[in-house]
């Protein structure tokens, strides 16, 4: 089975300034979905950022990009600019990339807070 | 974009109270949904997978006969808590995906108390 990992349950970065977090996962398959989800106070699961394992380039969106080492199993997120909505849980997820209803499996989440 | 829409988002009851929670796609058609409950200040704890007209696929340790759940269309994904206790409350957020290799996307979640 899938497992991911986040070592960082929590961190935190001055407004302005960037921050990265940490993720790791274990799988055996090549061909699979990455992904960081932001969950503020508000508990709603808000999609950060996606990336298919079959790309090289890092998956960009805005102030948010992540570090996608496939022979390392590591993906990390870093968020430049941080602004102090940027306070949330962050959760770093893995989906297999084959027919069947596989779900997202989710790390334990890093807790990041942003300092004014 | 997608939405789904999770009713209701917040529910307080008695102890041994029945409680049913709604997941709806509303722009696109779901096969597929996920529920999941999630702890105070934990991560998302997959709790079973539906595919519409079939059974649910449970998790191990979840309790298919107190956790009941029916995909009974393409849209609309229920949960019911069939006498909830104390230590049912929790937060139950549900998922859902258009095709295999489509994003899944989440409602809002549900903050069940049971007192």
């Amino acid at each position: 089975a899938q497992t991911v990992t986040q070592s960082q349950p929590e961190m935190s970065v001055q407004e302005a300034e960037t921050v990265t977090l940490s993720c790791t996962y274990d799988t055996s398959e090549s061909d699979y979905y990455l992904f960081w989800y932001k969950q503020p106070p508000s508990r709603q699961m808000i999609l950060v950022i996606r990336q298919e394992a079959y790309k090289q380039q890092n998956a960009t969106e805005n102030r948010f990009s992540v570090n996608f080492q496939k022979a390392a199993k590591s993906f990390s997120l870093k968020i430049s600019d941080s602004q102090l909505g940027d306070a949330a849980m962050y959760f770093c997820a893995y989906r297999s990339f084959s027919s069947g209803n596989t779900p997202l499996v989710f790390g334990k989440g890093t807790r990041l807070s942003v300092i004014a | 974009g997608a939405v789904v829409s999770q009713h209701p988002s917040r529910v307080i009851c008695k102890s041994g109270t029945s409680v049913k929670i709604e997941c709806r796609s509303l722009d696109f058609q779901a096969t597929t949904m996920f529920w999941y409950r999630q702890f105070p200040k934990k991560s998302l704890m997959l709790m079973a997978t539906s595919n519409e007209g079939s059974k649910a696929t449970y998790e191990q340790g979840v309790e298919k006969d107190k956790f009941l759940i029916n995909h009974a269309s393409l849209t609309l994904s229920t949960l019911t808590v069939t006498s909830a206790h104390p230590e049912d409350s929790s937060f139950y957020i549900c998922s859902a995906r258009g095709g295999v290799n489509q994003p899944q996307h989440f409602g809002d979640g549900t903050r069940l108390s049971i007192l």
